[in-house]
């Protein structure tokens, strides 16, 4: 079965600091690995997506991740916070399966909060 | 980008009552879309899978017979919580599957409020 585990409950950092979110996953087939960000009682928004090709993928509102499959492994990075980055982030991993595509399979979340 | 309109955003209904929700794709055909429920302050859960035309498909553990699934149209899906109690209360929210070849991906709803009182 497939599982997301987003090891950072809460994540403070800095505004104008770096910032990694990890996320590791565990999946049969080939994955289709997603961000999205959710502010608080909203929906979710796709920051960016991996199905394949380039390892290193680019994302909206300058956020970028890294497909290790060595490590099975999606890291969420951006090189400078701002404070409208403060919301819940997660990391899911779907794919296709006998012909159809799977649900998403989502992590538990990691809360980013943004120091002045 | 594709869009996926929920409604409503937040309803209140009486214990026993039913609620109905709709999930519409509004600028790409959803052969597939996906139903969610999120508890405060946790992950998305899995519901189900709603395919047009056919029965959804339930995760093991959720009521198919409270939770009915109608996706009658490739750009609708519907989602009723029938005889709702409290425990229902939560946040649910959709997702239809756009198989284009370039915009190939799950987009979501704005999610819906249940509060059964």
């Amino acid at each position: 079965a497939q599982s997301v585990t987003q090891p950072d409950i809460h994540i403070t950092v800095s505004e104008g600091a770096s910032l990694e979110l990890r996320c590791n996953y565990s999946y049969g087939a080939t994955p289709y690995l997603f961000w999205y960000v959710q502010s608080p009682g909203q929906g979710l928004q796709l920051l960016l997506k991996y199905f394949s090709g380039d390892t290193l993928v680019q994302g909206i509102k300058g956020f970028e991740a890294e497909f290790k499959r060595s490590q099975s492994s999606f890291n969420l990075r951006k090189p400078s916070v701002h404070w409208s980055d403060a919301a819940e982030y997660f990391c899911a991993v779907g794919g296709r399966s006998g012909g159809g595509a799977d649900g998403l399979t989502f992590g538990k979340g990691t809360h980013l909060i943004i120091q002045p | 980008g594709a869009v996926v309109s929920q409604h409503p955003s937040r309803v209140i209904c009486k214990s026993g009552t039913s609620v109905k929700i709709e999930c519409r794709s509004l600028d790409f055909q959803a052969t597939t879309m996906f139903w969610y429920r999120q508890f405060p302050k946790q992950s998305l859960m899995l519901m189900a899978t709603s395919n047009e035309g056919s029965k959804a498909t339930y995760e093991q553990g959720v009521e198919k017979d409270k939770f009915l699934i109608n996706h009658a149209s490739l750009t609708l899906s519907t989602l009723t919580v029938t005889s709702a109690h409290p425990e229902d209360s939560s946040f649910y929210i959709c997702s239809a599957l756009d198989r284009g070849l370039i915009n190939y991906g799950y987009t979501f709803g704005s999610g819906t409020r249940l509060t059964v009182v």
